[in-house]
């Protein structure tokens, strides 16, 4: 149980461009999703928290209009990357959390790459 | 403010030695914590948890980890490694008064044949 799937797992995208991630739980209700980003060879680094119907809460420092995140269910969270640039190229990850409880499961990841 | 350290950045062992990696939290109260591990390219997997109770706790893949309150340390262990787990593997916990994971800096494994 407890499975977070992620697509797509590799993208690339042109500069200027913008590129949706989804996030989904397949075989629970996630009341929180997260989404990380991170850098090679470093910790993930985290962007923002959304619940379920609600706007996100991004994380200082993150450009709300940039990383757009809608939690419009309870097993789907996208996250879009306005005008990409090749500064946003990255690893993204999300997770989710089930009402009640801390921990937290992860999807496999996003590679993107704008050119 | 909560605070996860992982003092270790790599760790290398031979395959079939034992493992430690080090986890040391700041907290007042018992924290929540967990261990997670991330294969290259990969998402992070969930291997245990420790939320109350029995300070020893037993996770996946052969892995343990024992809480321990006088020293402030919640370290992974595992009695013989196996080429497959090289891997970063990061300590988390949960931010007082919300859901949100303060994760160490992680550890990397690397394993000799």
């Amino acid at each position: 149980g407890a499975v977070v799937s992620q697509h797509p797992s590799r993208v690339i995208c042109k500069s200027g461009t913008s590129v949706k991630i989804e996030c989904r739980s397949l075989d629970f209700q996630a009341t929180t999703m997260f989404w990380y980003r991170q850098f090679p060879k470093q910790s993930l680094m985290l962007m923002a928290t959304s619940n379920e119907g609600s706007k996100a809460t991004y994380e200082q420092g993150v450009e709300k209009d940039k990383f757009l995140i809608n939690h419009a269910s309870l097993t789907l969270s996208t996250l879009t990357v306005t005008s990409a640039h090749p500064e946003d190229s990255s690893f993204y990850i999300c997770s989710a959390r089930a009402g009640g409880s801390y921990e937290q499961y992860f999807g496999p990841g996003t590679r993107l790459t704008v050119t | 403010a909560q605070s996860v350290t992982q003092p270790d950045i790599h760790i290398t062992v031979s395959e079939g030695a034992s493992l430690e990696l080090r986890c040391n939290y700041s907290y007042g109260a018992t924290p929540y914590l967990f261990w997670y591990v991330q294969s290259p390219g990969q998402g992070l997997q969930l291997l245990l948890k420790y939320f109350s109770g029995d300070t020893l706790v037993q996770g996946i893949k052969g892995f343990e980890a024992e809480f321990k309150r006088s020293q402030s340390s919640f370290n992974l262990r595992k009695p013989s490694v196996h080429w497959s787990d090289a891997a970063e593997y990061f300590c988390a916990t949960p931010e007082d008064s919300s859901y949100k994971l303060i994760f160490g800096s992680g550890t990397r494994l690397l394993v000799r044949p």
